[in-house]
């Protein structure tokens, strides 16, 4: 499996404010999602991060709102803009290699928004 | 469509089974089953791919009905470590790299 590492672990945020999370994985990957985690629930995709082109995004998900980098097949970023309380949540960041069906998971990022 | 997991929660002593289900309403291509301890990134467990296959890891095994669009997970002889939620990951078809979710069940096993 990858070494996937997300940055920051938590952050505490005002409402209004932009965060962008970071995920770095150790070996180069074809697939990469960001996912969000609302407390008690399941995981909702958020979008896939495609490499050197836009993100594509899943039905109640827009750019404006959540826009993502990937700029090589290591790195990836997820912006969480104009927060409200309800952005708070968990942001993990799944990993999948070329020719493989799994997918891996970061260890997330814990986002409260105040 | 996001699958659905039954039950949402079961309680178990030490050393009893369980089961899992996971039901869709479209035709899966295949099924993921991760476990999620508390305050953890999910765990990837297993893969069933097309083909009504059944596989397993230690005393976790899996089993895949293509016609009842659906997945089961199988714990037996449960240990504390077995504590966590349960999710399926569903995909829909060959061509597609993202996993839909299912509901997730709750497991706790207590000694």
């Amino acid at each position: 499996s990858a070494v996937i590492s997300q940055k920051p672990s938590r952050d505490i945020c005002q409402r209004g404010t932009s965060l962008t999370i970071q995920c770095q994985v150790d070996s180069q990957v074809t697939m990469m999602f960001w996912y969000r985690q609302q407390p008690g629930q399941s995981l909702t995709l958020i979008a896939t991060a495609n490499q050197g082109s836009e993100a594509t995004y899943e039905s109640g998900f827009v750019i404006d709102k959540f826009p993502i980098s990937r700029p090589n097949l290591t790195f990836s970023t997820l912006t969480v803009s104009n927060m409200s309380p309800e952005d708070s949540s968990i942001y993990l960041c799944s990993v999948g290699r070329p020719g493989g069906e799994t997918q891996y998971f970061g260890p997330g990022t814990r986002l409260l928004v105040l | 469509q996001q699958p659905v997991q039954s039950p949402q929660a079961v309680i178990l002593r030490e050393g009893e089974d369980a089961v899992i289900n996971c039901s869709s309403s479209k035709a899966l291509y295949s099924v993921h089953w991760y476990r999620q301890k508390h305050g953890e990134a999910p765990v990837f467990l297993m893969i069933l791919l097309k083909g009504g296959e059944q596989k397993g890891h230690e005393k976790i095994s899996a089993s895949f009905n293509e016609k009842k669009q659906q997945s089961s997970l199988y714990l037996t002889a449960s240990q504390l470590s077995y504590s966590g939620t349960y999710f399926c990951g569903t995909k829909y078809g060959g061509a597609t790299n993202k996993l839909i979710f299912g509901t997730g069940t709750l497991l706790a096993v207590q000694p």
